[in-house]
């Protein structure tokens, strides 16, 4: 039972363009949501993430749309960089259930061509 | 430095030995988890402590593994008799007892199971 999908495997994107990497929740529960980054051999950094009060939050080339009635988040960067090929994982997790341990998903691998 | 950090970041055993696995979280963190990563997979959560108390262990993946933060600082991540199927990227990650939701993760203990 996947809580956190991610069903896209794999994106692949023009340098420069936007990338957009798409993620769904099942559990009604789960009150913030997290993108996290991850390069081969190295742990998930994390990038950004969104309370279920928002709808969206933007750092920089990254923004994290939330859209609760759907039960969908998506990731934004833009513009996309060759730096920006990696895996990233979507996570859940909730703060009203005692800040239980977050749940992810099985990533998206994104490749930047230059 | 002061991230979270693994030993060892690789060990190759024999099916059949016992394998042990250390974590120094960020040293402010109250929490300490334990995720498990396998090919093509998101991390899996497996146990978490609140200072030295262990608050969730039944997705411990059998009575082989097992998990101790005895003063509350450092972790081991302890795996008996060991099978191919262990093999996976083990992933601690802490985080401070109030917080965003964000974990910090180390670089991750690669098992490979022969």
């Amino acid at each position: 039972d996947q809580q956190v999908k991610q069903n896209s495997p794999s994106l692949s994107v023009q340098e420069g363009r936007i990338s957009i990497l798409n993620c769904d929740y099942t559990n009604s529960m789960f009150d913030y949501f997290l993108w996290y980054k991850k390069y081969p051999a190295e742990g998930p950094t994390f990038l950004i993430s969104i309370s279920s009060i928002k709808d969206k939050n933007e750092d920089g080339r990254f923004t994290v749309f939330l859209n609760k009635s759907a039960k969908h988040l998506s990731l934004h960067i833009v513009p996309s960089q060759p730096g920006d090929s990696a895996v990233y994982f979507c996570a859940a997790g909730s703060f009203l259930s005692g800040n239980t341990p977050l749940v992810f998903g099985k990533g998206t691998r994104l490749s930047v061509i230059a | 430095d002061t991230g979270v950090s693994q030993d060892p970041r690789h060990k190759i055993t024999k099916r059949g030995q016992n394998v042990t696995f250390r974590c120094d979280p960020i040293s402010e963190h109250n929490r300490l988890y334990w995720y498990r990563q396998t090919l093509g997979q998101g991390p899996e959560f497996l146990t978490y402590f609140q200072n030295e108390a262990q608050l969730e262990k039944s997705r411990l993946l059998s009575d082989r593994f097992s998990a101790e933060r005895p003063k509350g600082s450092f972790s081991t991540l302890e795996i008996q008799r060991t099978e191919q199927g262990d093999s996976a990227m083990y992933l601690c990650a802490s985080s401070p007892l109030v917080n965003t939701g964000e974990l910090f993760f180390g670089e991750g203990s690669r098992l490979t199971v022969l």
